[in-house]
């Protein structure tokens, strides 16, 4: 996982409550994304950036947000739009863009709507 | 549309043998094809890469093979270990036009057994 941390690792939400997931990084890349891993299905695009205060919608990113203000950081907010918010959440970064770069990813966090 | 096809789902082999994973894939153009490994609540790891040129790439007892003409890799694990259970997920990088949007099987889910 080394130089990406994700926070919390387990987060409970009620319906209705907007949460947020942290994803810090000290690996100086300039691209970041969110992952949503469901059992049994590949990992989907929620969100990623390839610069500060550059971001571009994935394939699934109806009921979340983010924001990229500083390099080292890329919260991802799912709000009570999302209707089946529960899933593993995977942040990841890459040195560019590149399509040759490999994506790091994080430890993960586990949202689970009450 | 483009797609990754993991087999099997499952897999249960007794510590010491060899396995075999295998990844279809109908993504094009096509840019380079990773295999990792997720272990239960991590983020995934880079286990090889290989480009279209590159038919066997290793890294220790892992060793990925590539046949462009099919759209066919594997990943071969040789003399398993109690820490090689995990998901294993096949991942293909389309070509430039659609970015570094990364196209992910569902994965092959292995337990080594003693």
């Amino acid at each position: 996982d080394g130089g990406i941390t994700q926070s919390p690792k387990y987060l409970f939400r009620k319906e209705g409550q907007n949460v947020t997931l942290s994803c810090e990084q000290n690996l100086n890349h300039d691209a970041m994304y969110w992952y949503r891993q469901d059992p049994g299905q590949g990992l989907r695009l929620i969100y990623y950036s390839q610069i500060v205060n550059d971001f571009q919608k994935g394939d699934i990113a109806e009921g979340y947000s983010v924001s990229r203000e500083k390099k080292e950081s890329f919260p991802l907010t799912v709000t009570s739009a999302q209707k089946n918010p529960t899933a593993f959440y995977l942040c990841a970064t890459s040195l560019t863009s590149g399509s040759y770069n490999e994506q790091f990813f994080g430890p993960g966090t586990r949202l689970t709507v009450l | 549309k483009n797609q990754v096809e993991q087999s099997p789902q499952s897999l249960i082999i007794l510590e010491g043998k060899n396995c075999t994973l295998q990844c279809n894939y109908t993504v094009s153009p096509f840019s380079n094809l990773r295999w990792y490994k997720q272990d239960t609540g991590r983020g995934p790891v880079s286990l090889t890469i290989m480009t279209f040129s590159e038919n066997t790439k290793s890294n220790g007892r892992y060793t990925a093979t590539l046949d462009a003409d099919t759209k066919q890799s594997s990943l071969h694990i040789t003399a398993s270990q109690l820490s090689d259970s995990a998901s294993y997920i096949c991942v293909v990088t389309p070509g430039r036009e659609y970015g570094n949007k990364l196209v992910f099987g569902a994965g092959t889910i292995l337990r080594v057994k003693s």
